[in-house]
C-alpha cells in the first residue's frame, strides 16, 4: 500500500510571495489532515477534511492560508502572501475515518520563508 | 496554552536498557493517546495508542502506562535498540466532535550502542 505522498519536498521562498503544496493521500481514506510543525514544536492541526469537507479549521490563518480537497481525494494548501513564522514543515497525513482511526503521515515539505 | 507537555526534550540511554519517555496533559476531556515516532527528514510513525478506559498497552518492546489521576503517561522501550533513535512526540484527543490530535513538543532519544 502506497504512503501519503507530498510534494514539493522543499520550498525557498521570499516574504510577500505565495506558496502552494499538494497531498495525495492512501487510496481509501476518508479524512485528511494538513499540520504545521514549527521547529522545536510539536505538529499543530491546520485543517481537517472529511471527504471533501471541513470538520475542523479552527487554526487555520483564513487571511493567508486556503486549502481545498475537491474530489475527496488529493488536497492543495496555499500561503498567500508569506511571512517569515510559516517558515515550517507542513505535514499532510490521512485516515481511514476520524474515531480512534490511527493517522498516517506523509514526509512533509520544509518550507523557509526568507 | 500547551495542553500536551514533553518537558524532557532529549534522553540518552544504553543500548539493551529501558527508555522512558513521558507525557503529561491538563485536559481532563482527552480520553485517547498515541505516541508517534519521527525520523529526519521522514514524517511521524505511528507506534502505540492507549485508551482512557485502559492503563496499559502492550506490544512487543513497546508499553504505554497512563495514569489518568496524575495526568501523565509514559512510553516504555525494553530493551532499547540503536534504532530506536528518534523523535518521539505523545498526542491526544477526545473521541467525540472532530476527533484532532493534540503533540506534545516531542522528546528526542538516543540509544547509544
Amino acid at each position: 500500500e502506497a504512503g501519503v505522498a507530498q510534494s514539493p519536498r522543499y520550498k525557498i521562498i521570499e516574504k510577500r510571495q505565495s506558496v502552494a503544496f499538494w497531498c495525495n493521500p492512501i487510496s481509501g481514506h476518508a479524512t485528511l489532515y494538513w499540520y504545521q510543525q514549527i521547529l522545536g514544536q510539536g505538529p499543530k492541526l491546520l485543517i481537517q477534511f472529511q471527504n471533501n469537507g471541513v470538520v475542523d479549521d479552527s487554526q487555520l490563518p483564513k487571511d493567508r492560508f486556503s486549502a481545498e480537497r475537491l474530489k475527496g481525494v488529493d488536497s492543495t494548501l496555499k500561503i498567500q502572501p508569506a511571512k517569515l513564522e510559516d517558515s515550517a514543515v507542513y505535514l499532510c497525513a490521512s485516515s481511514r475515518g476520524q474515531l480512534k482511526e490511527t493517522q498516517y503521515f506523509g514526509p512533509g515539505t520544509r518550507l523557509l520563508v526568507l | 496554552d500547551q495542553q500536551v507537555k514533553q518537558n524532557s526534550p532529549s534522553l540518552s540511554v544504553q543500548e539493551g536498557r529501558i527508555s522512558i519517555l513521558n507525557c503529561d496533559y491538563t485536559n481532563s476531556m482527552f480520553d485517547y493517546f498515541l505516541w508517534y515516532k519521527k525520523y529526519p527528514a521522514e514524517g511521524p510513525t505511528f507506534l502505540i495508542s492507549i485508551s482512557s478506559i485502559k492503563d496499559k498497552n502492550e506490544d512487543g518492546r513497546f508499553t504505554v502506562f497512563l495514569n489518568k489521576s496524575a495526568k501523565h503517561l509514559s512510553l516504555h522501550i525494553v530493551p532499547s535498540q540503536p534504532g530506536d533513535s528518534a523523535v518521539y512526540f505523545c498526542a491526544a484527543s477526545v473521541t467525540s466532535g472532530t476527533y484532532k490530535y493534540i503533540f506534545g513538543t516531542g522528546t528526542r532519544l538516543k540509544v547509544l550502542a
